[in-house]
């Protein structure tokens, strides 16, 4: 079993929906991250965030340690949001990362 | 670019042979993380240092993985006696100083390793 679990695996959305991707974590953490990787392998951190909610543009993330869950959400999603979408978290120690296997997302005109 | 750059960007190689890529981090980060990717997964963690320490290795780094960062700027990734299923992206990521786990990191644009 892994130690992160995303859902979906894979999402497919018309230009203007509201999308939301969901990480559940099995292990303690110090925080979380949210990655975009596009087709060519490139990857961007998006948000680290250890409690609460975070805010940039069209992306908001909000994590619930109790639950040890966190979502992304993307509102007005556009086509060049599609990319795989990634979640990690950071164990207590800050050294071991864990990373889920992404969602692929596909916003279509 | 101050970004992550590595090199190569992409090795095709023989099975057997060995292989070497470079990592330079953005040039104020203490911290330097490989990561392995796969076809239709996400990243795994191989190992991390801070400045020229290397202080976590994941029980995925074999003895025939191994990493340096001498002089706590650029990192080399080793791979000895590779073999096919070595085949996939390697990543390097860099990150200032700070709490661990608290900063964001920056990531390289990868190097495509194929093993022939």
């Amino acid at each position: 079993k892994n130690e992160v679990e995303q859902s979906p695996q894979n999402l497919t959305a018309q230009e203007g929906e509201f999308i939301t991707i969901n990480c559940s974590y099995s292990v303690g953490i110090s925080a979380l991250h949210w990655l975009q990787q596009h087709p060519g392998g490139g990857i961007v951190s998006l948000f680290m965030l250890s409690s609460g909610k975070k805010k940039h543009g069209r992306l908001i993330a909000t994590i619930n340690i109790q639950e040890k869950h966190s979502s992304l959400h993307i509102t007005a999603s556009h086509p060049r949001d599609s990319a795989v979408y990634i979640c990690a978290a950071i164990s207590n120690t800050g050294n071991q990362f864990y990373f889920g296997t992404g969602t692929s997302l596909t916003v279509i005109p | 670019d101050t970004g992550v750059s590595q090199d190569p960007r992409h090795k095709i190689t023989k099975r057997g042979q060995n292989v070497t890529f470079r990592c330079d981090p953005i040039s104020e980060h203490n911290r330097l993380y490989w990561y392995r990717q796969t076809l239709g997964q996400g990243p795994e963690f191989l190992t991390y240092f801070q400045n020229e320490a290397q202080l976590e290795k994941s029980r995925l780094l074999s003895d025939r993985f191994s990493a340096e960062r001498p002089k706590g700027s650029f990192s080399t990734l080793e791979i000895q006696r590779t073999e096919q299923g070595d085949s996939a992206m390697y990543l390097c990521a860099s990150s200032p100083m700070g709490l661990a786990g608290e900063e964001t990191q920056y990531f390289g644009p990868g190097t495509r390793l194929l093993v022939l």
